[in-house]
C-alpha cells in the first residue's frame, strides 16, 4: 500500500489567494483526519470524517476553512482566502474501525507545508 | 482524552538503550497508552501502545507502572534515525477512532 498520499507537498500562495489541500486515505480506511502543525500551536486537529461524513469540524479556524470527502478515497482541504497565519504543515491522517492489527491507529501521510506571502 | 506530561527534551549516544518517560497520573481504567513519533519533516507514525501489560514490537517496548501512572518507552539500541519527537497520548478504548490530541512531546536527539 503506497499510504496517505496529500498533494502538493509544498504550495505557497500570496494572501488573498484559494488553495486546495488534497489527501488521499489508506484504501479501506473509513477514518479521515486533518490536523494542523504550527510552531506555536503544534498539532491540532482541523475536522475529521466517518464513511466520508464530517463528524466533528469544531478545529476548523474559521470559515474560510472548507473540507469535503465526496467519496472514500479523496478529500480536500479548502482555504478561501488565504491569511499569512494559515502558514503551516497540513497533515491527512487514515484509519480503520476494525480491530486487530491495526486497531485505531492512525496513519498519516506526508503533510503539505503552506506558505501564504 | 486525559493529560500526560513528558520532558521537552532527552539525548542519547548512538547504540545505547533510550528510556522516554511519561506521566499520566489522571489516566482513567479504559484508557490506552498509545505512543506516536515524528521524524523530521514527517508525518507522526504510531509506535507501540498497551492497556496495562508490557508490550514489545519491532520498534520498540512499552513499560507500564503497576499503578499504571506513568509508563516508559524504550528504545533499546539508538539509531541516528530515531531522533524525533515521541508523543504518549492516552485514548479511551471505548471512544472508538477519535481524534489523536498531542501535547508538545519529547524531542530527542541521538549523538553518533
Amino acid at each position: 500500500d503506497a499510504g496517505v498520499i496529500q498533494s502538493p507537498r509544498h504550495e505557497v500562495t500570496e494572501m488573498g489567494q484559494e488553495v486546495t489541500l488534497r489527501c488521499k486515505p489508506i484504501s479501506g480506511h473509513d477514518y479521515l483526519f486533518w490536523y494542523r502543525q504550527t510552531m506555536m500551536r503544534g498539532l491540532e486537529l482541523l475536522i475529521y470524517f466517518n464513511n466520508n461524513v464530517p463528524i466533528d469540524d469544531s478545529g476548523m479556524p474559521e470559515d474560510r476553512f472548507s473540507a469535503k470527502m465526496p467519496n472514500a478515497s479523496f478529500s480536500t482541504l479548502k482555504i478561501q482566502p488565504s491569511e499569512p497565519r494559515d502558514s503551516a504543515v497540513y497533515f491527512c491522517a487514515s484509519s480503520s474501525l476494525l480491530r486487530g492489527i491495526s486497531g485505531d491507529t492512525q496513519y498519516f501521510g506526508p503533510g503539505t507545508r503552506l506558505t501564504v506571502l | 482524552d486525559a493529560k500526560t506530561t513528558q520532558p521537552n527534551s532527552m539525548e542519547s549516544n548512538e547504540e545505547e538503550p533510550v528510556h522516554l518517560p511519561c506521566n499520566h497520573s489522571t489516566i482513567s481504567g479504559t484508557d490506552y497508552i498509545h505512543w506516536y513519533r515524528q521524524l523530521p519533516s514527517q508525518g507522526p507514525e504510531y509506535v507501540i501502545h498497551g492497556l496495562t501489560s508490557n508490550v514489545n514490537n519491532r520498534m520498540a517496548s512499552l513499560a507500564i507502572a503497576e499503578d499504571r501512572k506513568s509508563s516508559t518507552l524504550i528504545l533499546h539500541r539508538a539509531t541516528l534515525r530515531d531522533a524525533a519527537v515521541y508523543y504518549c497520548i492516552l485514548r479511551d478504548r471505548f471512544s472508538g477512532n477519535t481524534p489523536l490530541v498531542f501535547g508538545k512531546g519529547t524531542r530527542l536527539s541521538v549523538i553518533a
